[in-house]
């Protein structure tokens, strides 16, 4: 079955060092979306892309970036990790009707 | 500034009765409304969704409202079920085309047996 899927599903890690989270997808949709979710926020995007070599920012994208050099995945990059992003991490991907599919999210921790 | 809203962020309902969740928005722009049911440790499920262009839409036990005048819409779950008990969040976008959602901050919900 077609699915997508996030590695990995817990982190911690120190402030100030790179991390990235991994996303993939097996449905072959062109859309995909960065969301974490913060108590009192909801989902709030971060990153998305609407196909190869394209990506774009969303509400909250300062600290992190996205980069698309193929269709399944799309992998998260926080630069130098803050503890104000401490946060579960989802990613998504919408089918050619417009439902976005969640994956199952990344809960990180930076100390 | 948000522009999808839950105003409640929790709501207690007996098992077999109605659960009604709402949800305001302030961008005349949308024009696609989604509901997502979300479990502790997973990812959001889509649940129904509506477009501009009705005012109900129904699935089995959930019925989803769209009041447009009022930028409001509304998620019925009929009966209610313990396994409900989950978030729940409203979405919206511009175009279902797969423009990006907005999300509000959730409702828990819990379905006392």
């Amino acid at each position: 079955d077609a699915e997508i899927t996030q590695s990995p599903r817990h982190k911690i890690t120190e402030t100030g060092r790179q991390v990235t989270l991994a996303c993939h997808q097996t449905w072959n949709h062109n859309n995909m979306f960065w969301y974490r979710q913060d108590l009192g926020h909801g989902l709030r995007l971060i990153h998305y892309s609407y196909g190869v070599q394209d990506t774009n920012k969303g509400e909250v994208s300062d600290g992190y970036s996205v980069s698309r050099s193929n269709t399944e995945d799309l992998p998260l990059t926080l630069e130098s990790a803050a503890s104000s992003q401490t946060s579960v991490y989802f990613c998504a991907s919408t089918n050619p009707e417009g439902t976005q599919y969640f994956g199952p999210g990344t809960r990180l921790t930076v100390l | 500034d948000q522009q999808v809203k839950q105003n409640s962020p929790s709501l207690s309902v007996q098992e077999g009765r109605i659960s009604i969740l709402n949800c305001d928005y302030t961008n005349s722009m949308f024009d696609y409304f989604l509901w997502y049911k979300k479990y502790p440790a997973e990812g959001p499920t889509f649940l129904i969704s509506i477009s501009s262009i009705k005012d109900k839409n129904e699935d089995g036990r959930f019925t989803v409202f769209l009041n447009k005048s009022a930028k409001h819409l509304s998620l019925h779950i009929v009966p209610s079920q313990p396994g409900d008990s989950a978030v729940y969040f409203c979405a919206a976008s511009r175009n279902n085309a797969g423009n990006m959602l907005t999300f509000g901050g959730g409702t828990r919900l819990m379905v006392k047996p």
